[in-house]
């Protein structure tokens, strides 16, 4: 079955301990994603990569990471987490054209506290 | 700087009545133009897409949306509200490339 797979689902953490979440696509996309979710906002984007060793900010990059060292793995690092990033987190793929629609992990619900 | 306006955070309908969401954007070049839809505990959804071919576009679950350059609209239709419909629904642009860009989103209540 295609899918991208988050994990973990839930996590519960306090301000500056690194955490790791990671994602994995099985359809051999090019491109992946990260977005927040918060109410009001819609879907942000954080970072995203249009292939290996290719990644680059979106729209709100500040106190993340990622890294795309295989195709089909693009883990979003928080060196330092802070309250203010406690949000609902996505990863999502897609082929490399602009009109391709994004294909989504089912979330990371994380708090900072 | 592409941006999209959802009119309305909450939209609150009968079973069986019209479902009505409205979603504006401004781009600088022709976009490709998506609606998504988010269950409970779930990760976003394709509903439809536009892509420059028919400007009124068919979806999944009977959803349609019609593109209207004039208006820079792209709303999202469905003449019967199921109870199944009851989600949150996300209208997105991207003029091109793969930088989508999401409105606030729009959640559906159906009522008995």
């Amino acid at each position: 079955e295609a899918q991208v797979t988050q994990n973990p689902r839930y996590l519960i953490t306090v301000t500056g301990k690194k955490l790791t979440v990671t994602c994995s696509q099985n359809m051999n996309h090019e491109y992946m994603s990260w977005y927040r979710q918060d109410p009001g906002l819609g879907l942000r984007q954080i970072y995203y990569s249009m292939n290996v060793e290719v990644t680059d900010k979106g729209d709100v990059p500040e106190g993340y990471k990622v890294s795309r060292k295989e195709k089909r793995n693009f883990p979003l690092i928080l060196e330092s987490p802070s309250p203010n990033q406690t949000s609902l987190y996505f990863c999502a793929s897609s082929t490399s054209t602009g009109q391709s629609p994004l294909h989504f992990g089912n979330g990371t619900r994380l708090t900072v506290t | 700087a592409q941006s999209v306006t959802q009119l309305g955070s909450h939209v609150s309908v009968s079973e069986g009545a019209l479902v009505l969401l409205r979603c504006n954007y401004s781009s600088s070049v022709p976009p490709y133009l998506f609606w998504y839809v988010q269950y409970p505990n779930q990760g976003l959804q394709l509903l439809l897409k536009y892509t420059s071919a028919a400007t009124l576009v068919k979806g999944i679950n009977d959803f349609e949306a019609e593109f209207k350059k004039s208006e820079t609209s792209f709303h999202l239709t469905k003449p019967s509200a199921h109870m199944s419909d009851a989600a949150e629904y996300f209208c997105a642009v991207t003029p091109a490339g793969n930088k989508l860009t999401f409105g606030g989103g729009t959640r559906v209540l159906v009522k008995p």
